[in-house]
């Protein structure tokens, strides 16, 4: 069965500050990954995507994916109040569907 | 990013009567949808994928009698909730997939809030 983990939180940063969120995945076959972020009450929205080993980096966020040991990352720098919010992280093998961590919860605190 | 919208946001209705939830990729054709559960705290639940001109698949423990499934179009998917009860008083979910190149991409809709009577 294929699983996503990630460490539920909360992760408290202060403002300012680099908020790195983790997630580990077992099917090693998984060609697609994602860091989706959902604020309380509001559907997930799609923040980055990387397909290959090494960063992506998109302003403040930069994902690192390391398939030998398939681990997945997402650094926030500057981390600000409105980044608070539950960072799912999400791997697809193929063309087969999304699976999904639980979440980490990330709180950023004036 | 590509856009997903979802009709209606927000529901109320009593038990025992239907209700439409429509779900739409408005600038890029899906040929595969997804419908979402989630209910308070707790995690994106899959129900079932809908691909165009075919019958959805539902995941294990999802009646697909009570919740019907038509993606007639490749930007239309509906999900129908049979004579609802409070028990299915949920955030209703959808996404969309979008294949460019090799990348495939999944994009949510903004959800349904269904308050079930």
């Amino acid at each position: 069965q294929k699983e996503v983990e990630q460490n539920s939180g909360p992760l408290s940063v202060p403002e300012g500050a680099i908020a790195s969120l983790n997630c580990t995945y077992s099917d090693r076959g998984s060609q697609s990954f994602f860091w989706y972020r959902q604020y309380s009450g509001k559907s997930p929205e799609l923040i980055m995507s990387i397909y290959s080993n090494g960063d992506k980096e998109d302003g403040r966020f930069t994902a690192q994916l390391n398939k030998a040991s398939q681990y997945v990352s997402l650094l926030i720098r500057d981390s600000q109040p409105s980044d608070s919010a539950t960072y799912l992280c999400a791997v697809i093998e193929g063309y087969s569907t999304l699976t999904f961590g639980k979440g980490t919860m990330l709180l950023v605190s004036p | 990013g590509a856009v997903v919208s979802q009709h209606p946001s927000r529901v109320i209705c009593k038990s025992g009567t239907s209700v439409k939830i429509e779900c739409r990729s408005l600038d890029f054709q899906a040929t595969t949808m997804f419908w979402y559960r989630q209910f308070p705290k707790q995690s994106l639940m899959l129900m079932a994928t809908s691909n165009e001109g075919s019958k959805a698949t539902y995941e294990q423990g999802v009646e697909k009698d009570k919740f019907l499934i038509n993606h007639a179009s490749l930007t239309l998917s509906t999900l129908t909730v049979t004579s609802a009860h409070p028990e299915d008083s949920s955030f209703y979910i959808c996404s969309a997939r979008e294949l460019v190149s090799r990348t495939d991409t999944q994009y949510f809709g903004p959800g349904t809030r269904l308050t079930v009577l």
